[in-house]
């Protein structure tokens, strides 16, 4: 039970390319989420699914894509990397009926 | 729109001491207010949560006291130890939507021996 994986780690681009995060998770959750984390920020989020087949922009979608696979992957796609993407990438889910969220461990992006 | 302030940035307290990190909401319509740990370079784990209908969860070392009228809420961290050293963030869900968290800053905390 690995519980929620992100893929890569760590990620260096330059402005203009684009890339896709990806996020899995084996508790057979209903609800997936992408977050980033800047400092003095907190954690804002981008976009979420509350369930299989549904998306919904969070607080700061501009920039970004999202895809719900099917219930254990949501994958975040930056079409044209900007350096104010520089973040930490967390995704995320819930059981949906209640309400803990469970995190990855993150990807580091940089965008020079 | 930051609803949910957190403070302090940041705090230092000694081992044994108490830690303390408040939180206050300007949405009345928040049904769940959780606490979240994160270690460097980890992903927040949840620590402990509240609902409205309770002033007070104390789950070991940890307390969250839950004020409705003042929208504040608090961790307290009872008998801090070096192992408690991380960053804090409080959070809050706002009612009927599914666990769509809004959350605060952050509380960088460090324990010292």
């Amino acid at each position: 039970n690995a519980g929620v994986t992100q893929t890569p780690k760590f990620q260096v681009l330059k402005t203009g390319q684009s890339m896709t995060l990806q996020c899995a998770q084996d508790m057979n959750h209903n609800s997936m989420y992408w977050y980033r984390q800047d400092p003095g920020m907190g954690l804002r989020l981008i976009y979420y699914s509350a369930s299989e087949g549904t998306t919904d922009k969070g607080e700061v979608p501009n920039g970004y894509n999202v895809s719900r696979l099917n219930k254990r992957e949501f994958s975040l796609r930056l079409e044209s990397a900007a350096p104010s993407q520089t973040s930490v990438y967390f995704c995320a889910s819930s059981p949906g009926l209640h309400y803990e969220q469970y995190f990855g461990p993150g990807t580091r992006l940089t965008v020079t | 729109q930051q609803q949910v302030k957190q403070s302090p940035q940041s705090l230092i307290v000694q081992k044994g001491g108490i830690s303390i990190i408040n939180c206050a909401y300007e949405n009345t319509a928040f049904d769940y207010f959780p606490w979240y740990q994160q270690f460097p370079g980890k992903g927040p784990a949840l620590l402990i949560a509240i609902r409205p209908d309770v002033s007070e969860k104390k789950e070991g070392r940890f307390t969250i006291s839950f004020n409705k009228s003042a929208k504040q809420f608090s961790l307290h961290i009872m008998d801090s130890q070096p192992g408690d050293s991380a960053t804090y963030f409080c959070a809050a869900n706002p009612t009927g939507t599914a666990s769509k968290l809004t959350f605060g800053t952050g509380t960088r905390l460090q324990v010292t021996l």
